[in-house]
């Protein structure tokens, strides 16, 4: 599977943006872009995902960079339980299903 | 509609017994994955599962770990002869089907330590 690379950690306050960011410049024509969260002593917790266009849930949106080479997980606004590791995943087609690779994700600190 | 059950939350056993972890998928889904989390570091995917089928070990250990998913009843993922280092967060996903665009429902894992 291709490689992401994320910030190890990030700072936001309490009920503003939050934009993180992802690379993937060796993302495949069917790659799909995961996100995934896991808060303290929890398992991870399915945020969002997208191939191609832009996609919006009720936990965040995602932004995909035209090229796919890039995409940015936006927390529109951060609250306090939004504190947790934030990864970002590609998943292929082919023998890679429900095989998802975690790297160090992101860290995302909440100040009140 | 009820997650991915795991159970026992917490396990605790001596070096040399056994540890059977169970995972319960989500109703409807026939389709399991086991995930290590040690100490300090990120999960690892350990075997993919179908109901009496294992699509895909190749993440587990080569010795003392099993998993199975019978027709009837929850996944068990079994370490025989627990060591030290076997300490760590076991969680399991659960899908209705192969495929990568869905996002996969993990539970809330079980927390195996060894004394």
């Amino acid at each position: 599977d291709a490689k992401t690379t994320q910030p190890n950690s990030m700072e936001s306050n309490e009920e503003e943006p939050v934009h993180l960011p992802c690379n993937h410049s060796t993302i495949s024509g069917t790659d799909y872009i995961h996100w995934y969260r896991q808060l303290p002593s929890q398992g991870p917790e399915y945020v969002i995902h997208g191939l191609t266009s832009n996609v919006n849930n009720r936990m965040a949106s995602l932004a995909i960079a035209e090229d796919r080479k890039s995409s940015t997980l936006i927390l529109h606004r951060a609250t306090l339980r939004d504190a947790a590791v934030y990864y970002c995943i590609l998943i292929g087609g082919g023998t890679s299903y429900g095989k998802l690779t975690f790297g160090q994700g992101t860290i995302l600190t909440v100040h009140p | 509609n009820a997650g991915v059950m795991q159970n026992p939350r917490h396990l605790v056993r001596r070096r040399g017994q056994e540890a059977r972890l169970r995972c319960s998928p989500m109703k409807g889904h026939s389709h399991v994955y086991w995930y290590r989390q040690l100490p300090e570091e990120g999960l690892k995917f350990m075997v993919y599962l179908q109901k009496e089928n294992i699509i895909d070990e190749s993440g587990m250990p080569k010795e003392r770990f099993s998993a199975e998913f019978p027709k009837e009843g929850p996944s068990i993922l079994r370490i025989q002869q627990v060591v030290r280092g076997d300490s760590a967060a076991y969680f399991c996903a659960s899908s209705p089907r192969q495929e990568n665009n869905y996002g996969y429902t993990f539970g809330s894992g079980t927390r195996l330590t060894v004394v």
